[in-house]
């Protein structure tokens, strides 16, 4: 049974430029979560997606987008990229909207941003 | 706001010495919490959770944590450390209830270092 699995893993930007990250949930799984990791730091709430909607959002700016495909997958897009933007990008995965079951990390898509 | 604190950085053990990673947090309600462990260049991969009921909870790899509401704590724990055991732990919480939709908000990590 394959895991949370996410694209690239790593991947290096300028400044200004434009990334998409994608991720596929743990089979079974629909409701897929996305978090930004800074070196050093926790785990920071970006958004969720949830049958197709994004339903809940961190404190993060309008450049972090998103879209869930109907077979439960998942891509975080971040435009005008800047320095800060550099960290490690997690996706997570759980079964339904229940708040009581584990989210499921994928290993991670490490963003450079020069 | 709500928060999760994890006031040590780094904790150091002795292999086979008993562990204690803590965790305290600001979370309104009855919070869900719940221990991640995250290896070098990896994920995180789930420990253990507190919903409801006992308050001392069991998790992988003999890890235990124990929920203390009037010391809003929930910290992590091991009889006997092992070499093993050395990585990043993070502790997470999540309302029970409100707009929130279980979304964890996380520690900082604490650094666990077991010695031979």
């Amino acid at each position: 049974d394959a895991g949370v699995t996410q694209s690239p893993t790593h991947l290096i930007k300028t400044r200004g430029q434009q990334v998409t990250l994608r991720c596929s949930p743990k089979s079974g799984h629909d409701t897929v979560s996305w978090y930004q990791q800074a070196l050093g730091q926790g785990p920071q709430f970006i958004f969720q997606y949830y049958e197709e909607e994004e339903r809940q959002r961190g404190n993060f700016p309008d450049r972090f987008s998103g879209h869930q495909f109907p077979n439960y997958s998942s891509e975080l897009n971040v435009n005008a990229l800047l320095l800060g933007d550099s960290a490690l990008y997690l996706c997570a995965s759980r079964a339904g909207s229940s708040r009581t079951g584990e989210l499921f990390f994928g290993e991670g898509s490490r963003l450079t941003v020069l | 706001a709500q928060s999760v604190a994890q006031p040590e950085d780094q904790v150091n053990v002795a292999e086979g010495n008993p562990l204690t990673v803590k965790c305290t947090y600001s979370v309104s309600g009855n919070p869900y919490l719940f221990w991640y462990v995250q290896y070098p260049n990896r994920g995180l991969q789930f420990l253990l959770k507190y919903i409801t009921g006992d308050n001392l909870v069991k998790g992988s790899y003999g890890f235990e944590a124990e929920f203390n509401k009037s010391q809003t704590s929930f910290h992590l724990k091991k009889p006997s450390a092992l070499v093993s055991d050395s990585a990043l732990y993070f502790c997470a919480g999540a309302p029970a209830s409100g707009g929130s939709q279980g979304n964890l908000i996380f520690g900082k990590g604490t650094k666990l270092s077991v010695k031979p």
